[in-house]
């Protein structure tokens, strides 16, 4: 069964500082998913970013990025400049595709609850 | 933009009562889901649905039941609330096979049983 580790429960940082949330997984499997989901205080959870395990190069979408490190089963998410919205719970998440390309269920870690003070 | 819906926000109920919550998704979408989400545990996966009438157990289906009578709304069904059935509720909705596996996700209902 796989498995998703957020080792950090909560974490703080400085406007416009960088800061790196980690993530681990385990898994036996060659084919899926990972994502950052992102969920506001009080609205809704929002996919922030995906990487597919076969793809080698890093996903970035503007600020944030990640470093995908498949042999180590590492996932970390990387923001940078952070701004006073990125305020929210992140939530790693694994998905193993299924024959025919249909896509399994979500595996999620227990959540960082990120903080950007002014 | 796809849209999920659920009925509440929030919802006090009294133990033994018959809870329903109620998620609707206005994208055509194959795949629906129900998750509860608890400080320090995340969400965690209680059933959903690849079709209608489809129903599959995820990791936390014991109290719960779901009904999928069309394609655009995945109703939860807790026959006799419990207190230990407090929780935030979460509804999502996919493509069954898409080029993102994005799964979109709806406000939430913060289900209070006393």
């Amino acid at each position: 069964a796989q498995t998703v580790t957020q080792s950090q429960p909560e974490m703080s940082v400085q406007e416009a500082e960088t800061v790196t949330l980690s993530c681990t997984y385990d898994t036996s499997e060659n084919n899926y998913y990972l994502f950052w989901y992102k969920q506001p205080p009080s609205r809704q959870m929002i996919l922030v970013i995906r990487q597919e395990a076969y793809k080698q190069q890093n996903a970035t979408e503007n600020r944030f990025s990640v470093n995908f490190q498949k042999a180590a089963k590492s996932f970390s998410l990387k923001i940078s400049d952070s701004q006073l919205g990125d305020t929210a719970m992140y939530f790693c998440a694994f998905m193993r595709l299924e024959s025919g390309g249909s896509q399994g269920n979500l595996i999620f870690g227990k959540g960082t609850k990120l903080s950007v003070k002014p | 933009d796809v849209k999920v819906t659920q009925s509440s926000r929030y919802l006090v109920k009294r133990t033994g009562e018959k809870v329903f919550l109620e998620c609707v998704q206005d994208m055509d979408h194959e795949n629906m889901f129900w998750y509860r989400q608890d400080p320090g545990l995340g969400l965690r996966l209680i059933y959903f649905s690849y079709d209608v009438k489809m129903k599959e157990k995820g990791d936390i289906p014991e109290g719960y039941s779901v009904s999928r009578e069309k394609k655009e709304r995945f109703s939860l069904i807790l026959e006799s609330a419990s207190t230990n059935q407090t929780s935030m509720y979460l509804c999502a909705s996919s493509l069954r096979i898409s080029v993102d596996y994005e799964q979109y996700f709806g406000p939430g209902t913060r289900l209070t049983v006393t």
